[in-house]
């Protein structure tokens, strides 16, 4: 059965105080795996898609990275802003859908 | 495009009423998703259609929940009759065509049942 274990479930950084969110996944024929951001009040906001191990990507302070276990969501030098649940998401070359991690509830200090 | 549009944005009924959830996908998309998001269980897919037709509806809780696709632009969630653990957050979902394409989420309808 496809599934996704995020860790942790919440995270308190002071801002600059770079750290990591994990996102395990066991899936049979992954076809990608999505994270999201989302606020509270808002639906999922849509931020990467990787689709093989040793793929990475980046957007502003943001970094994700997979293997053929987890994937990573690095936060580099992190700003008030940037506090929200990020979701993880994996998809499966059996179904259409997406299966849902429970999120990592990202506080961000000043 | 104006994203993924759902109404109402909140709703408050009481036990055993009826409710209508909507839901107009991005044009062009051919997957619709309806998930249901409660803080002791994340996000859950409930249904899907792919052009319109129902794929998958193995997440739908009881057969108090349906759902309907008339055409390409428009989706309903209908709970009848309703019950006070169906509060949650429902959101619907569009994506194009193809596995390997994202999901983009309209804002949600916070269901409240008393």
């Amino acid at each position: 059965e496809d599934q996704v274990t995020q860790s942790p479930e919440a995270l308190r950084l002071q801002e600059g105080e770079s750290s990591s969110l994990n996102c395990s996944y066991t899936v049979s024929g992954l076809r990608g795996l999505f994270w999201y951001r989302q606020d509270p009040g808002k639906g999922p906001e849509f931020l990467f898609t990787l689709y093989s191990a040793g793929e990475e990507k980046e957007k502003e302070r943001l970094k994700a990275t997979l293997t053929k276990k987890e994937s990573f969501l690095h936060i580099t030098a992190p700003k008030p802003e940037d506090s929200a649940t990020y979701l993880c998401a994996v998809g499966s070359y059996n179904t259409d859908k997406l299966i849902f991690g429970t999120g990592t509830r990202l506080q961000v200090f000043p | 495009d104006a994203g993924v549009i759902q109404s109402p944005r909140h709703e408050v009924t009481e036990m055993g009423q009826e409710v209508t959830l909507r839901c107009k996908p991005i044009s062009g998309h051919d997957y619709l998703f309806w998930y249901r998001q409660t803080m002791m269980r994340g996000l859950e897919l409930l249904i899907y259609f792919n052009n319109n037709v129902p794929i998958d509806d193995s997440g739908m809780p009881e057969d108090r929940f349906s759902a309907k696709m008339p055409n390409a632009s428009f989706s309903t969630l209908k709970i009848q009759p309703s019950e006070p653990r169906d509060s949650a957050v429902y959101f619907c979902a569009s994506s194009l065509p193809g596995l390997k394409t994202e999901a983009f989420f309209g804002q949600g309808t916070r269901l409240t049942v008393v």
